[in-house]
């Protein structure tokens, strides 16, 4: 089965800063990665994806990711932040089974604050 | 947007009750999910629906039953519930697997 680990699980910046949040996923074959957002009471929604191709992705908000498959890796980049991006990233990996259906496993997440 | 909708958006209940939350789809997908989430948890996998009358177990199920009867409703029951249940529910659906999942609005359901 699938795994995702998320590096860190509080990051404290300034607005400004240039932001890396790590996720990781256990080798299953062909992956597909995500990362999520979650604002304040909020349900979460998608940030990016990888499916196929170009490794780096760029997502909305000015977000974006790299996979390294080398290294299991999916991480989430932002070159600088803005207050409103305080939230929670939760990264994710979908597995597929036989029979099409597949379900996505989510890392324990990232609480981003960030500071005016 | 897909078109989800979880009920109720808050609810308190009594250890020991049994407890259904409900998610509703406008747009018949075939998959859809039941995820709780807590703090320094994300959010894991309760069960899991592929068709109509077709569920399997997720990552934490126990204590849990869900049923699908239509395609456009999956329903989540706490048989009896404890206060380890107390969390944020979310509803998902699966659009296509490229696409990840879209969720819905969740359900914070605290067992007193």
């Amino acid at each position: 089965a699938q795994s995702v680990s998320q590096h860190n699980h509080h990051v404290i910046l300034s607005e400004a800063a240039s932001l890396e949040l790590g996720c990781n996923y256990s080798y299953g074959g062909t992956v597909n990665l995500f990362w999520y957002v979650q604002y304040p009471g909020q349900h979460l929604q998608l940030l990016l994806k990888y499916f196929s191709g170009d490794p780096l992705v760029k997502g909305i908000k000015g977000f974006e990711a790299e996979f390294i498959k080398s290294k299991f890796s999916f991480n989430l980049r932002k070159p600088s932040v803005q207050w409103s991006d305080t939230a929670e990233y939760f990264c994710a990996v979908n597995e597929t089974f036989s029979g099409g259906y597949n379900k996505l496993i989510f890392g324990a997440g990232t609480r981003l604050a960030v500071h005016p | 947007d897909a078109g989800i909708t979880q009920s109720p958006r808050h609810k308190v209940t009594e250890t020991g009750t049994p407890v259904t939350l409900r998610c509703h789809q406008t747009e018949n997908h075939r998959y859809m999910y039941w995820y709780r989430q807590d703090p320094g948890h994300g959010l894991r996998l309760i069960h899991y629906s592929y068709g109509v009358k077709d569920t399997d177990k997720g990552e934490v199920s126990d204590g849990y039953s869900v049923s699908r009867s239509k395609t456009e409703d999956f329903l989540l029951t706490l048989e009896s519930a404890t206060s380890s249940q107390t969390s944020v529910y979310f509803c998902a659906i699966s659009v296509a697997r490229s696409e990840g999942y879209t969720f819905g609005s969740g359900t914070r359901l605290t067992v007193v």
